[in-house]
């Protein structure tokens, strides 16, 4: 069974430029969160997504930051015209089933954002 | 805010030992609670998860406990490994209106459990 997963590992962009990151999740699972974890630190949250709608966006930036996940294929977390501060580990995870229930949520291996 | 926090950021034993990390939480409407192990360049990997209607779940190696009248969590290990070392994270999430709950989790900041032959 595939786990979470997240491409691409590492990513390196210049100031000012876009940053795309993936997420497929666990098979069968239609639940999936974005997490941001800064050095030494633990995962803050930033938004719940379900296919097509977005439920939950409290900790995501209101601006250059976007989600979606689409109907066909990976989610997708969106920086626009990133900044230094954009550098950090972005985690992904997955849960069969989301508000009304307690599922554990599954992570994957995550995409470390560098910006030069 | 509210928040999960730990008591303690570094936690050192031998191996065979059994190893405690603690956890601190300051929302009594957290209705769920989970522990995560994260080793370095990897993503968080679930231990194991406690309902708030439960004081005890026990798994292979693993207990975790929860006490709601002082708002903790510990993370039990048994037998602790080398295998073992790794971050610890306590995560919660909060019901929302209603009795749902929402998904999202809070986590604390880390324990580092460094297990030494």
């Amino acid at each position: 069974n595939a786990g979470v997963m997240q491409n691409p590992r590492h990513l390196v962009r210049r100031r000012g430029q876009e940053a795309r990151l993936r997420c497929s999740p666990m098979k069968g699972h239609s639940h999936v969160y974005w997490y941001r974890q800064l050095p030494e630190e633990g995962l803050k949250f930033m938004v719940y997504l379900q296919k097509e709608n977005i439920i939950d966006e409290s900790g995501m930036p209101k601006e250059r930051f976007s989600a979606e996940f689409p109907k066909e294929g990976p989610s997708i977390l969106r920086i626009q015209q990133v900044v230094r501060g954009d550098s950090a580990a972005y985690f992904c995870a997955s849960s069969l089933s989301g508000q009304g229930s307690n599922q554990p949520q599954h992570f994957g291996d995550g995409t470390r954002l560098s910006i030069l | 805010g509210e928040s999960v926090g730990l008591h303690l950021p570094t936690l050192s034993v031998q191996e065979g030992d059994n190893s405690i990390i603690n956890c601190a939480y300051s929302n009594s409407a957290s209705d769920y609670f989970i522990w995560y192990k994260q080793e370095s360049g990897k993503g968080p990997q679930f231990i194991i998860d406690i309902r708030s209607n439960m004081d005890k779940r026990q798994g292979q190696r693993v207990t975790v406990l929860l006490n709601k009248t002082v708002k903790h969590l510990s993370l039990q290990i048994a037998a602790t490994q080398p295998g073992d070392s790794a971050v610890y994270f306590c995560a919660e999430n909060i019901a929302g209106a209603g009795g749902t709950s929402y998904g999202k989790l809070t986590f604390g900041q880390g324990t580092i459990l460094t297990v030494h032959p």
